[in-house]
């Protein structure tokens, strides 16, 4: 009954590739965000939906492509990876934006 | 811009002792909040304090906020070798209320 689960949790991939991070959350909460925490544990919000509408977009390369089908879902498609896209990709939700946010496990995203 | 700064980034200590991190911050903030990350885990909040609160309490866990200093600091007593972990501050400022993590303190504490 995990609150906020993202698949994979590992993902080894080649440069150039196009690959896709789920994110589910059971908990009845309309906004969710995903998060990119590079390799000196620097944690960065990098997108932010209520209720399946896009309300922060920071200064993230348009080949990442969130897609939210329903309040609970919040995928995230990476087109044409790049080295530097190697990092722990966080999914988090919350109720509303200033309440708590739950943290999903992270997918780590490895680019070879 | 990266708002919350940890200090120390690493922290090693002995189980009972007690483990002390602090954050500054640089701007105005609606309220500041902290993290823990085990390894290879997703973040779990801990404790959020409200820019017009001064102090907090949660079991071992003891939050302090200094505005006109912009720092806070966390408290843990009797520290226990579960503790290990990384620990954040996160700001919130302005109207959106999206934290704004700071690069964590490392704790190890030894059996």
């Amino acid at each position: 009954d995990t609150a906020v689960s993202q698949t994979p949790k590992y993902l080894v991939t080649q440069m150039g590739n196009d690959k896709s991070i789920k994110c589910e959350q059971n908990l009845g909460h309309d906004t969710m965000y995903w998060y990119k925490q590079d390799s000196k544990k620097f944690l960065k919000i990098m997108f932010s939906y209520n209720n399946k509408e896009l309300i922060i977009n920071e200064t993230v390369p348009n080949r990442f492509s969130p897609k939210s089908p329903d309040k609970a879902h919040l995928n995230l498609h990476i087109n044409s990876l790049e080295l530097g896209d190697s990092a722990v990709y966080f999914c988090a939700s919350s109720q509303d934006p200033r309440e708590d946010k739950y943290f999903g496990a992270g997918t780590r995203l490895s680019v070879l | 811009s990266q708002q919350g700064e940890e200090d120390p980034q690493a922290l090693s200590i002995q189980e009972g002792e007690n483990a002390t991190m602090n954050c500054s911050y640089k701007t105005s903030i609606n309220n500041l909040q902290w993290y823990r990350q085990n390894s290879g885990r997703g973040l779990v909040h801990l404790i959020l304090i409200r820019s017009n609160e001064r102090e907090k309490h949660s079991g071992r866990l003891r939050v302090t906020l200094d505005t006109s200093k912009k720092s806070s600091s966390l408290l843990i007593t009797a520290s226990r070798a579960a503790d290990t972990a990384s620990y954040f501050c996160a700001t919130e400022s302005g109207g959106s209320y999206i934290p704004t993590f700071g690069r964590g303190t490392s704790l190890i504490v030894h059996p």
